[in-house]
């Protein structure tokens, strides 16, 4: 069963503009991470945020995580070329510990 | 990529023949994963493995057995290829102490079962 979705699915912007996109999951979390995705490529780590945290910020990302809903958001600021990728989201739930889950990403494609 | 390589990169096989991927880290990491990727989708866990010859099943596991006798090799068998488990394989190694640390993913190998 699949825990995480990301939302919009695909998403494309003009460099230098912002990218939001949203991440749902149904179930109790310790942590949830995002992960970039480029083509031919394995994921690359990019973001943890622990349950009793509400943001982090890493560079141009902020990510926020909001337990009540169930959701988490990644913002990427003042984007560029080199950020078309896939995003994904992956949730490591409490009653199911080490089991990452991922969602099935959003298209990111940032044009020059 | 630093640390895990996976092999073949690319293979193809025929239905009912086994397949063995194999997975080698050199960082001594306690944590190794088996994902799969499909078309448009994310990564579904196969098995993982928390220690040598500690492993136990994921989400996606029938089909599919693991072994790991040595820290740094972790390998997926295919008993007997099926079309459907044409696919991306990911091994990933955990880069922190716990089993909820970030992964560290290898390149991939693409299989192809006709």
């Amino acid at each position: 069963s699949q825990q995480g979705e990301e939302d919009p699915q695909a998403l494309s912007i003009q460099e230098g503009e912002n990218a939001t996109m949203n991440c749902s999951y149904k179930t109790s979390i310790n942590n949830l991470q995002w992960y970039r995705q480029n083509s031919g490529r394995g994921l690359v780590h990019l973001i943890l945020i622990r349950s009793n945290e509400r943001e982090k910020h890493s560079g141009r990302l902020r990510v926020t995580l909001d337990t009540s809903k169930k959701s988490s958001s990644l913002l990427i600021t003042a984007s560029r070329a080199a950020d078309t990728a896939s995003y994904f989201c992956a949730t490591d739930p409490n009653t199911n510990a080490g089991k990452s889950t991922f969602g099935d990403g959003t298209t990111l494609t940032v044009k020059p | 990529d630093a640390g895990i390589t996976q092999s073949p990169r690319h293979k193809v096989t025929e239905t009912g023949t086994p397949v063995t991927l194999r997975c080698h880290q050199t960082e001594n990491h306690r944590y190794m994963y088996w994902y799969r990727q499909d078309p448009g989708h994310g990564l579904r866990l196969i098995h993982y493995s928390y220690g040598v010859k500690d492993t136990d099943k994921g989400e996606v596991s029938d089909g599919y057995s693991v072994s790991r006798s040595k820290t740094e090799d972790f390998l997926l068998t295919l008993e007997s290829a099926t079309s459907s488990q044409t696919s991306v394989y990911f091994c990933a190694i955990g880069m922190g102490h716990g089993y909820n640390s970030p992964l560290h993913f290898g390149n991939g190998t693409r299989l192809t079962v006709t």
